[in-house]
């Protein structure tokens, strides 16, 4: 099986932007998704695909991919962007095994 | 709309079977645009996913569980179960239904979740 690996805390001002990053060899070959989990609740989907939001998510945020790193940006955060963001994906080995990344901890100061 | 509730004991004793219901509401389970999955998360811990099974049958399981899961689907009640066996204390989690759109491999519908404890 293959792994995920995420920063463990990231800090961002209000209204400035910061980037999560998600590295794993299964990432050049398949998209990764990203939720958002707020304490106490279950994870959502914020972006799946080569950039897409599900219909409720603010275009502040945003996805992308190059080589074995898959990114999240948060353009503008706000404080309710407070949270823990996972990543996900197709474990290198294929036949749609998954994996999540190991998480990373957005403060919006 | 899908939605997604999960059910069973809350309290499992070491080296039983942990069994979790998932009921799927607002539209079926044999759909074919979805797998129905299991993922848990231990207190203060991050996600891990247990493993997925497509309306026809088919199962895919985390190699880290497989020899101790079986997830199975009713279509019938329009439920699908996990079983993991020889649970230990390593196994309190809160366990998690979700559907993935088979298209872009997203979980894109939770449930709520529900704590299982492993305690004598």
């Amino acid at each position: 099986s293959s792994e995920l690996t995420q920063d463990p805390a990231v800090s961002v001002a209000l209204g400035q932007t910061v980037r999560i990053t998600c590295q794993g060899d299964s990432l050049r070959s398949y998209y990764a998704s990203w939720y958002q989990q707020k304490p106490g609740q279950a994870p959502v989907l914020v972006i799946y695909g080569k950039n897409n939001r599900p219909s409720g998510i603010p275009d502040r945020f945003s996805g992308s991919s190059s080589g074995n790193t898959a990114s999240l940006t948060i353009t503008g955060a706000q404080a309710e962007d407070e949270a823990d963001y996972y990543c996900n994906s197709r474990d290198s080995s294929g036949n749609h095994l998954k994996v999540f990344g190991t998480g990373t901890k957005v403060t919006v100061l | 709309q899908l939605q997604l509730q999960e059910s069973g004991p809350g309290l499992v004793k070491p080296s039983e079977t942990l069994s979790l219901t998932c009921t799927v509401s607002g539209g079926s389970i044999s759909s074919s645009s979805y797998y129905w999955g299991w993922i848990r998360q231990p207190p203060g811990k991050g996600l891990e996913w247990i493993g997925s099974i497509y309306y026809s049958g088919s199962t895919y399981y985390n190699p880290s569980l497989k020899s101790r899961v079986t997830i199975s689907v009713d279509t019938s009640k329009n439920q699908f179960s996990l079983k993991l066996s020889s649970v230990t204390a390593a196994d309190t989690a809160v366990y998690y239904c979700a559907g993935e759109d088979g298209g872009w491999e997203a979980f894109d519908i939770w449930g709520q979740g529900t704590m299982v404890t492993v305690s004598s």
